[in-house]
């Protein structure tokens, strides 16, 4: 059973560009939520997607956006990249049906360099 | 302000030895959750604690709630270089994790 999946692995970007990230969540999980890492730090929550839409939001600016498809596959968006969103992108998923403690699966995350 | 505080930031130590690090807020929760990242992973949820005082063991990871439900330790009987990661704690709110900026322990041969 793959867990979470997320791709590109790595990638370079100029400063300026915009960045598309892609999740699949694991088998069984509707609910996907996307973090930034960056390093040396603890993961900060972006925002959270369930029935392909946005149900909860960080404290991160609109140059951040996403997107959930109907098969709970998911995308973050980043627009006119800054050196400061050079980091380790997280994606998360579970369940939409669990008890409130229920821990969530991540991926191994897409390392975003900006140039 | 973190709302979480672990410490120490950095721990280094030798296979064998012991270790325990810890979480820590000003804030009531209703749980916890503990969690290891390894370099190049994502986290890895360990354990989740929810009652005051509890104490959940996980092979040589003992993971303890305080009574207060405001802090929390993960202690490490015999590390092992297995046992090298970022550890985590974390606050599910309504959904959205709060985590706190990790305790990196490196366990050497």
């Amino acid at each position: 059973d793959a867990g979470v999946t997320q791709s590109p692995t790595h990638l370079i970007k100029t400063r300026g560009q915009q960045v598309t990230l892609r999740c699949s969540p694991k088998s069984g999980h509707d609910t996907v939520s996307w973090y930034q890492q960056a390093l040396g730090q603890g993961p900060q929550f972006i925002f959270q997607y369930y029935e392909e839409e946005e149900r909860q939001r960080g404290n991160f600016p609109d140059r951040f956006s996403g997107h959930q498809f109907p098969n709970y596959s998911s995308e973050l968006n980043v627009n006119a990249l800054l050196l400061g969103d050079s980091a380790l992108y997280l994606c998360a998923s579970r369940p939409s049906q669990t008890r409130t403690n229920y821990g969530y699966t991540f991926g191994s995350g897409t390392r975003l360099t900006v140039v | 302000t973190q709302l979480l505080e672990q410490s120490p930031q950095f721990l280094s130590i030798q296979e064998g030895e012991n270790l325990t690090v810890y979480c820590n807020s000003s804030s009531v929760f209703s749980s916890l959750q503990w969690y290891r990242q390894e370099p190049g992973e994502g986290p890895v949820l360990l354990v989740t604690v929810v009652t005051g005082g509890e104490v959940k063991k996980l092979k040589r990871l003992t993971f303890q709630f305080g009574d207060a439900r405001k802090d929390s330790s993960l202690h490490i009987t015999a590390a092992q270089t297995g046992d090298t990661g970022l550890y985590l704690c974390a606050r599910d709110s309504w959904g959205k994790l709060q985590f706190g900026a990790g305790t990196q322990v490196v366990v050497t041969p």
